[in-house]
């Protein structure tokens, strides 16, 4: 079946560090991939997505490149804030299965002033 | 434009009781996917309903059920409730077609004692 792994937490960082957060990916189909962000107290927010191979998707700062060859999607952004503290979601849906979103296990992010 | 929202935001049963959760999507979306959020099992898809059809189903006892009326909002029910039924419960929402972003409420904080 399709499943998401994704490095576990927590990580700490500095504020102004470099962000990486993991993720692959086995998947039937050709998936499109996304990482959601949620807060909390508070419900998912995708953060951004690829739909395709080679795509990049990127939003507030964070990006991630859709790589098909080793099926990864990994998050990065150059220079975290104490908002970013979050935890974060990689997810994969395939086409055929209409909006159902496998998720990986979540990465707790905490940044530190 | 109101977001997608969920009552009750919290709920505590007990074991053996059954639960309506509710769910009204955004204005215009049709389609709602329900998720169950623990700790020990992350993210797990439910099901996921569209134009008043079920559409997808995930791998859950038949104790979860859920409906959507024609005018989209949707309410799932456990029935039976165990221990292990407490979690988050959030839904998303989305119009239904293509590659569109799916946009999650606040979810419901289920606790069976």
């Amino acid at each position: 079946g399709d499943s998401v792994t994704q490095m576990e937490g927590p990580v700490t960082l500095s504020e102004e560090a470099f962000l990486t957060i993991n993720c692959t990916y086995t998947a039937t189909g050709y998936p499109s991939l996304f990482w959601y962000v949620q807060y909390p107290g508070e419900g998912l927010q995708l953060l951004l997505k690829a739909t395709k191979a080679d795509d990049k998707g990127s939003n507030k700062g964070f990006e991630a490149t859709y790589r098909k060859e080793t099926t990864s999607f990994h998050l990065e952004k150059g220079s975290v804030q104490v908002s970013d503290s979050a935890v974060y979601f990689c997810a994969l849906r395939i086409k055929a299965a209409g909006n159902k979103l496998t998720f990986g296990g979540g990465t707790r992010v905490l940044v530190k002033p | 434009k109101a977001g997608v929202t969920q009552t009750p935001r919290y709920l505590i049963k007990t074991r053996g009781q059954q639960v309506t959760l509710s769910c009204s999507p955004i204005s215009g979306h049709r389609s709602v996917s329900w998720y169950q959020q623990t700790p020990g099992q992350g993210l797990q898809f439910l099901f996921e309903y569209f134009s008043e059809t079920q559409r997808n189903k995930g791998n859950f006892p038949g104790r979860f059920s859920g409906r959507q009326f024609s005018n989209s909002r949707s309410e799932m029910n456990v029935s039976t409730l165990e221990l292990g039924d407490s979690a988050l419960y959030l839904c998303a929402s989305s119009s239904g077609r293509g590659e569109e972003e799916q946009y999650f409420g606040p979810g419901t904080r289920l606790t069976v004692t």
